[in-house]
């Protein structure tokens, strides 16, 4: 089946304003995860879903952060108020029975 | 936390030629150890791990080593090819499985 999907590819946003990003997960995986990985560094970890709750959340930096998964598969990033330091590429992955976590292509958040 | 150090942060080896790249963690409680390569624009992919009941892992050119007492552990790569070219992360697992806390990377260049 498809690997892990994200949408939009590329995100260019003004200070400021909201953004939504999407995670499509391989179908029966019910583990999702949320990085940030910003240049010439590794993913930094954010959240984990499994199922649809948020089972650990340590990683969000701030409340403009914010992640839902309502129906325990597809999930949603919103960063409110967004910042320039926002700027990253958004990783989304997924694992199923075993720990290995597959990643997404990622989302290029550009904030001006 | 868990903090990962990875050494050295760009590694250059003649094609053919054995690569070694090392990290170290903190947190004498994880015990899970996955390595990823990340090609350029692309998103990383898990090519070998370890857990901490072993002390040595191999796949074809690919092992990795893991010491639980100084904590720390190393991506061996033999036989190098053009193809190994990537920045390659470690990671341990944090307070559970699920999270896992990346290294900075090493960008792996191979010499033809």
């Amino acid at each position: 089946g498809a690997g892990v999907s994200q949408t939009p590819s590329n995100k260019v946003t003004e200070k400021g304003k909201y953004v939504e990003l999407r995670c499509d997960p391989i179908s029966g995986h019910t583990a999702l995860y949320w990085y940030r990985q910003s240049l010439g560094q590794g993913p930094e970890f954010l959240i984990y879903f499994q199922g649809t709750g948020a089972a650990d959340d340590s990683g969000l930096p701030n409340d403009r952060f914010f992640a839902v998964r309502p129906e325990g598969s597809v999930s949603t990033l919103k960063i409110q108020r967004t910042e320039r330091g926002d700027s990253a590429v958004y990783l989304c992955a997924s694992a199923g029975a075993g720990d290995e976590q597959f990643f997404g292509p990622g989302t290029r958040l550009t904030v001006l | 936390g868990e903090n990962v150090e990875q050494h050295p942060s760009t590694l250059s080896v003649q094609e053919g030629d054995s690569a070694v790249i090392k990290c170290t963690y903190s947190d004498s409680a994880s015990n899970y150890f996955p390595w990823y390569k990340q090609e350029l624009g692309k998103r990383p992919q898990l090519i070998i791990d370890i857990r901490s009941n072993v002390g040595e892992k191999k796949d074809q050119r690919i092992a990795v080593t893991l010491n639980k007492t100084a904590k720390h552990f190393s991506l061996h790569i033999t036989e190098t090819q053009p193809e190994d070219s990537a920045v390659y992360f470690c990671a341990a697992s944090g307070h559970s499985n699920y999270q896992l806390i990346w290294g900075a990377g090493t960008k792996l260049i191979i010499k033809p």
